[in-house]
């Protein structure tokens, strides 16, 4: 099915560990995000992409890189992993126009021990 | 900075009521609006879009409006059934979005918690 793909579901990391939250979607869509979820915060921005080698940072960037080396995918890294990072993660992409919204994956819930 | 607001936080009717849940932003200068469903530990289902240019949407028993100049949207929901109850939310795009560049992402209100009691 076509659509935003999430990988993994669900992870447990220990403080300082580092690893890659997974993003692709078959839609051919220009623009690509990040999210994340917590409670009594709502959704807040991490990155976001305009297009494949180009990025730049949302609301809440600092301890997550991104890169965009292709259409399809929008990797999330964290470099460190710190307790304030469980939370849970949302991918979503659009076309360029007035008319399209963002389509979301599934999201992946990371825990940090 | 952009912000969204959405009231009432939480709602609890019983079925059969039409409702009413809004939206604020504070800056007007936006691409588009879109309302969201979240079920609980679910991801989000994409309910309307309305461009910058238009004034409502229309979908069913759900029907939303923009007024771009005061920034507010609400969305409407009519005959409400216990299978709408969820949490919905509102989020705007940045209206600075061109081809190849520009700010981009959606600025989110922190949702609407909506109960439907049979």
């Amino acid at each position: 099915n076509a659509g935003v793909t999430q990988t993994p579901k669900f992870q447990v990391l220990k403080t300082g560990q580092s690893m890659t939250l997974q993003c692709a979607q078959d839609m051919n869509h220009e623009y690509m995000s990040w999210y994340r979820q917590d409670p009594g915060m709502g959704l807040r921005l991490i990155h976001y992409s305009v297009g494949a080698g180009i990025t730049d940072q949302g609301e809440v960037p600092n301890g997550y890189n991104v890169s965009r080396s292709t259409t399809e995918d929008f990797p999330l890294r964290l470099l460190s992993a710190a307790p304030s990072q469980t939370s849970v993660y949302f991918c979503a992409s659009s076309r360029q126009g007035y008319s399209y919204g963002y389509t979301f994956g599934s999201g992946t819930r990371l825990t940090v021990v | 900075k952009q912000e969204v607001t959405q009231i009432p936080a939480a709602l609890s009717v019983p079925e059969g009521e039409n409702l009413v849940l809004n939206c604020s932003f504070t800056d007007s200068a936006i691409y588009n609006l879109q309302w969201f469903r979240q079920d609980p530990g679910k991801g989000l289902t994409s309910l309307l879009l309305i461009q910058s240019s238009q004034r409502e949407q229309t979908s069913g028993r759900l029907n939303a409006s923009l007024d771009k100049s005061s920034g507010r949207s609400t969305l409407y929901i009519a005959a409400s059934q216990p299978g709408d109850s969820a949490t919905y939310l509102c989020a705007v795009r940045p209206g600075i979005l061109y081809s190849g560049g520009g700010a981009d992402g959606l600025t989110f209100g922190k949702g609407t918690h909506l109960i439907i009691q049979p």
